[in-house]
C-alpha cells in the first residue's frame, strides 16, 4: 500500500490565486511527521515546510501553510497568491519513527498561468 | 551557511564504467541519505546512514552499488559496472536528530549512462 498519496498529477492555477495540492497519508505510527518539497525545473529539491503529528496548530511559513486532518490522514498544502515562481513539481513525504528516511508521493506538477 | 555539496553535477559515462558519486553534508548533521528519481519510480532511498554507519541499505538496487561514510564530512556512491538502467539522478540529503526533523537535499547528480 502506497504510504503518501498525491491523487492530482498535475495542476494549474491563475497567478495571484490560491491553490490547494492534495495528500493523503497512511501510517499506524502516533508520531510522525509530514513534509512538502518543491523542485523547480533545475531539479533541486527545496524544503517548504513541516508539520509534526502531534503540533496542534497547522504549520504556515510565508505564502505556505499546510492543511493538516489527523482524522483524514491528510496533509495539504495551501499555496497564496500564486506566482509564476512557484510552477514547480511539489512531493508531499512522511517520516515515522524518528530520523528514519523520508517516503515520498509520486508528486504533483503545478503551472501557475499569467 | 554551506548547503548540502554534491558532486559531480552532471556524469556521462558508458556502460561497463565505474561511477563515484560524491557528497558533503551539512556541518554538525548525523544522519546522511542517498536517493534516487527517477520518471518510473519516483523518489526512492537507497541507504542511510547515522554517524557514519550504515544504517539500512535494503534499498540498494544489486551488488553492484555501493556506499561508503569514512567521516562525518564525506560520504561515496559508487556503482560498478554501470549500466543505463542506472541512468537517475542521484540525491544526496541531510539531517539532525532529534531536534531537527527537516532532511536537506543537495542539489544532485544527473547520471547517464550510455
Amino acid at each position: 500500500a502506497q504510504k503518501i498519496t498525491q491523487t492530482q498529477p498535475g495542476m494549474f492555477v491563475q497567478e495571484k490565486e490560491a491553490v490547494t495540492l492534495d495528500c493523503t497519508y497512511d501510517t499506524s505510527d502516533q508520531s510522525y511527521g509530514l513534509f512538502w518539497y518543491k523542485q523547480p525545473s533545475s531539479g533541486e529539491m527545496i524544503f517548504l515546510i513541516y508539520q509534526g503529528s502531534y503540533d496542534e496548530q497547522n504549520a504556515t511559513e510565508g505564502r505556505y501553510s499546510l492543511n493538516f486532518q489527523k482524522a483524514r490522514k491528510s496533509a495539504n498544502l495551501v499555496i497564496s497568491a500564486s506566482q509564476l515562481g512557484d510552477s514547480a513539481m511539489y512531493f508531499c513525504a512522511m517520516r515515522e519513527r524518528g530520523n528514519t528516511p523520508l517516503v515520498f508521493g509520486k508528486g504533483t506538477r503545478l503551472s501557475v498561468i499569467a | 551557511d554551506a548547503g548540502v555539496i554534491q558532486s559531480p553535477r552532471h556524469e556521462v559515462t558508458e556502460m561497463g564504467q565505474e561511477v563515484t558519486l560524491r557528497c558533503k553534508p551539512i556541518s554538525g548533521h548525523d544522519y546522511l541519505f542517498w536517493y534516487r528519481q527517477t520518471m518510473m519510480r519516483g523518489l526512492e532511498l537507497l541507504i542511510y546512514f547515522n554517524n557514519n554507519v550504515p544504517i539500512d541499505d535494503s534499498g540498494m538496487p544489486e551488488d553492484r552499488f555501493s556506499a561508503k561514510m569514512p567521516n562525518a564530512s564525506f560520504s561515496t556512491l559508487k556503482i560498478q559496472p554501470s549500466e543505463p538502467r542506472d541512468s537517475a539522478v542521484y540525491f544526496c540529503a541531510s539531517g539532525h536528530s532529534p531536534s531537527t526533523d527537516t532532511q536537506y537535499f543537495g542539489p544532485g547528480t544527473r547520471l547517464t549512462v550510455l
